[in-house]
Order: C-alpha cells, then structure tokens, then sequence
C-alpha cells in the first residue's frame, strides 16, 4: 500500500467550475501536507501547504486536512483553464526531509 | 533567478553507455534529491544529501549512483543504464528546518535503448 494515495483521473471540468482533488494517506505521523502543481514539461511546484489539521487558503485555492479520516483535500473555486496541469498531493513527517508523494491528479479546464 | 537546472533536458542512449545527469542550485540549499517519475507510479526518490559529501539511499537507488563534491551540484550517474531506467528525472533542493519549499528542476527525459 503506497502512503499517499491519489486518483489519477483525468479529471475533466468546465471553466468557472468548482474542483475538489483528493488524497488519503497511510501514515499517522504525517505532519506536513502539501500540494504541488506540475504543468506539463515542467517541474513540480509548490502550491500550498497545511500543517496539521485545518484548511488554509490562498486566493481561488483552499486545502483541507482531516487527520482523524487521513484525508488531504484541494479545492479550486472558479477554475480557469490555467489551472489544468498535474496536482500531487504531498506529505511528511516533522523533524525530516523526505517527502513522500502522490502519484498525480490531471485536471484539464475547458474554456 | 533562484533555480535549478538540469543537463541535459533529453537523453537518448544504449543500454550499458555510462551517463551523467548535471544538477545545480543557487539558493545555497543544503538538501537536494533525485527522483523518478513515472506513469502510475508518481514521483519516488532515487537519491538524496543533506549536505556536501553526506548522501544516502532513497526509496529506488538501485542502478544509480550520486556525489556531493560542492554544495551546489548534485550529479546523478547511471554506471550501466538498462531499459528499465528510461524516465522523467528531477532533481530538487531545499533549506533545512520546520518546513522549507522543495524546489524542482525543470526534467531530464531520459530513453534507454
């Protein structure tokens, strides 16, 4: 069983619609969790992080953790088509370096 | 610009041919990583340092190799490449501490023949 879970999709939505990407993980040590965003030919990107349990959000982006589900959550609101790119959802303990990743939800945003 | 970079960005070569893949950083991180990434799979870590001449194992360091000479630059060598090693390749670095933003490479598209 990988640690982080992810379902790969495609996961497919119209412009302005409301997206909601899931992860669950494994590990109940996880501390960090994270999301990143990979346009295609490119390097990951972080987007946001949370740590421990709780939503935090950025502009059109909010990430939820529920730690008592092990449930990583990433909410779009009013997509745009720069939005479609790869998302991995990520985690990691505290005190260490290694993150441990998803495999990837592609979205695609259709105008 | 804070980055890193990667050489070369695409690869072509024959099973058994001794490759390098260069990475370099500018943001005087002290941890860098290799990975993988392949389809269904995701991204896994090949290789990582937390600093010059500290290196050790990811989760599939078998086939490759690296070194930590400068705190700069982190090489990926692959002795004897095999089919199996065909993939997208990054390396990404970061500061050390609480929580600190991986930064990646842009890619290193590698085909084994």
């Amino acid at each position: 069983q990988k640690e982080v879970e992810q379902d790969p999709g495609p996961l497919s939505v119209p412009e302005g619609a409301i997206v909601s990407l899931n992860c669950t993980y494994s590990n109940s040590a996880f501390q960090y969790f994270m999301w990143y965003r990979q346009y295609s030919r490119k390097g990951p990107e972080l987007l946001m992080y949370t740590y421990s349990s709780g939503n935090k959000e950025d502009g059109r982006f909010t990430a939820q953790v529920d730690k008592s589900s092990k449930y990583i959550s990433l909410f779009i609101r009013d997509s745009q088509p720069s939005d479609s790119a790869t998302y991995l959802c990520a985690s990691k303990l505290q005190g260490y370096q290694k993150v441990t990743f998803g495999t990837g939800t592609k979205l695609q945003v259709i105008p | 610009e804070a980055q890193v970079t990667q050489n070369p960005r695409y690869l072509i070569t024959v099973t058994g041919k001794k490759l390098t893949v260069t990475c370099s950083q500018n943001m005087n991180h002290e941890y860098m990583s290799w990975y993988r990434q392949d389809p269904g799979l995701g991204l896994r870590q090949i290789y990582y340092s937390m600093n010059v001449e500290v290196t050790d194992k990811g989760d599939v360091p078998e086939g490759y190799k690296v070194s930590r000479k400068e705190k700069r630059n982190f090489p990926l060598i692959l002795e004897s490449p095999s089919p199996n090693q065909t993939s997208l390749y990054f390396c990404a670095s970061k500061g050390q501490g609480a929580f600190h933003e991986q930064f990646f490479g842009p890619g290193t598209r590698l085909t084994v023949l």
